[in-house]
């Protein structure tokens, strides 16, 4: 069964530092990983998909790069912007790769 | 907007009444996903429609859920007898693709609070 977990929890940094999210995940046959935003109360935003034939995907100040023999995946985010501040969340495919399993998410607070 | 939409927004209930929730994915999108999402913790799988034929059902889904999906296009969510432990964010996402190789998209999702 697909388990993943993120590091850390929760995170609270000044505006324009630049930030590491880490994703782990038990079931390294995957063929992608997406990264989704949620802002309080409302619906995921969808950020990156990374294929498994790619090692990073970027868009914008963000990267995310994926190594499924190590089962983890990080987002970067470049000098980080109060409007950043949400809950970041990692999906790999479940160990049938029908259907996604999340992370519990990593909570950024960017202050001003 | 050609987005994933779900109505209603908000539903407050009564316990053992029952509710119906309805996605609209986007349009060109064979599959369509419903989700459960507490407070703190990141969405769980429900179940899922490959157009009209749901083809997987998570142990949460108990035989108070119905989810059905009538000619692969809007799909409804149906919570019967509803518990207080029902309170949650359900949400629905679609993708195009076989299996989770496509991008997944969200709709806003409906908060329900059963009293």
């Amino acid at each position: 069964k697909q388990e993943v977990t993120q590091i850390p929890a929760a995170l609270s940094v000044p505006e324009g530092e630049n930030l590491v999210l880490n994703c782990s995940f038990t079931d390294s046959a995957i063929y992608n990983l997406q990264w989704f935003r949620q802002d309080p109360g409302k619906g995921l935003t969808s950020l990156l998909l990374i294929q498994s034939s790619q090692r990073e995907q970027t868009s914008g100040r963000l990267n995310a790069s994926l190594d499924k023999s190590s089962g983890r995946s990080t987002l970067y985010i470049a000098a980080s912007q109060p409007g950043d501040s949400a809950t970041y969340l990692c999906a790999p495919p479940d160990n049938y790769g029908q259907n996604f399993v999340f992370g519990p998410g990593t909570r950024l607070s960017v202050l001003p | 907007d050609t987005g994933v939409s779900q109505d209603p927004r908000h539903k407050i209930t009564k316990r053992g009444q029952n509710v119906t929730f309805r996605c609209d994915p986007i349009s060109e999108h064979n599959r369509l996903y419903w989700y459960r999402q507490t407070l703190g913790q990141g969405p769980e799988f429900l179940t899922y429609f490959q157009n009209e034929a749901q083809l997987e059902k998570s142990r949460l889904l108990s035989d108070r859920f119905s989810a059905e999906r009538p000619k692969g296009s809007f799909s409804t969510l149906e919570i019967q007898r509803t518990e207080q432990g029902d309170s949650a964010m359900y949400l629905c996402a679609s993708s195009l693709g076989a299996g989770a190789s496509g991008e997944q998209f969200f709709g806003p999702g409906t908060r329900l609070t059963v009293l």
